[in-house]
């Protein structure tokens, strides 16, 4: 069931800090990368998205990096703040449907 | 526009007995899919429906069942419950198959199974 593997499930970085998630990917169908950011007591939230015609895309300090021959992409949040701290999903779809989730990453971002 | 509307928030079950859950997709949005989300298991697919027709299904037995009405707003039902069905299950909506990706999730129901 698992066709979005992430990694490391648990995440500690010190305020200003370079938080990097990673996700591996099998079904090379996929053309939709998301990834969701998910607070305590609420639903996961988009955060930023890729496809894989591009091979990195930034939007404030969220940078997606996208690796279409390793089937690999990764999230990089450039100067970490406290208010970071959450849930993060990578995930995979194929024509806005069928949207496969990695297991989550809980990033502590200390002050 | 309102957001995704999930229906009970909190829900606690006996083990055996049945239960719906309720999802009110954002006005305009014809696709609804289902998650299960426990800790350590990320989220896990259920099915998704789009124009009321169930297009994919995850690996859930068939106790998981769901479906959409014509106003796209969607149910899923699981019947016999265990205690392992004790999750958070999100609902999430989209245009459905086009180019305008993107989920929109509920907040979920918390289900508990006693």
């Amino acid at each position: 069931q698992q066709q979005v593997k992430q990694s490391p499930q648990s995440l500690i970085v010190q305020k200003g800090g370079i938080s990097i998630i990673n996700c591996a990917y099998e079904n090379t169908a996929f053309d939709y990368f998301p990834w969701y950011q998910q607070f305590p007591g609420k639903g996961p939230a988009l955060l930023i998205a890729i496809r894989p015609d591009v091979s990195e895309k930034k939007e404030g300090r969220f940078t997606i990096s996208f690796n279409k021959s390793a089937k690999q992409f990764s999230l990089h949040i450039m100067d970490s703040q406290p208010g970071d701290s959450a849930t993060y999903f990578c995930a995979a779809g194929r024509n806005n449907n069928d949207m496969r989730f990695g297991a989550g990453t809980r990033l502590t971002v200390k002050p | 526009k309102a957001g995704v509307t999930q229906t009970p928030r909190y829900l606690i079950k006996t083990r055996g007995q049945q239960v719906t859950l309720s999802c009110s997709p954002i006005s305009g949005h014809r696709s609804v899919s289902w998650y299960q989300q426990t800790p350590g298991q990320g989220l896990q697919f259920l099915f998704e429906y789009f124009s009321e027709t169930q297009r994919n299904k995850g690996n859930f037995p068939g106790r998981f069942s769901g479906r959409q009405f014509s106003n796209s707003r969607s149910e899923m039902n699981v019947s016999t419950l265990e205690l392992g069905d004790s999750a958070l299950y999100l609902c999430a909506s989209s245009t459905g198959p086009s180019h305008d990706y993107g989920y929109t999730f509920g907040s979920g129901t918390r289900l508990t199974v006693v």
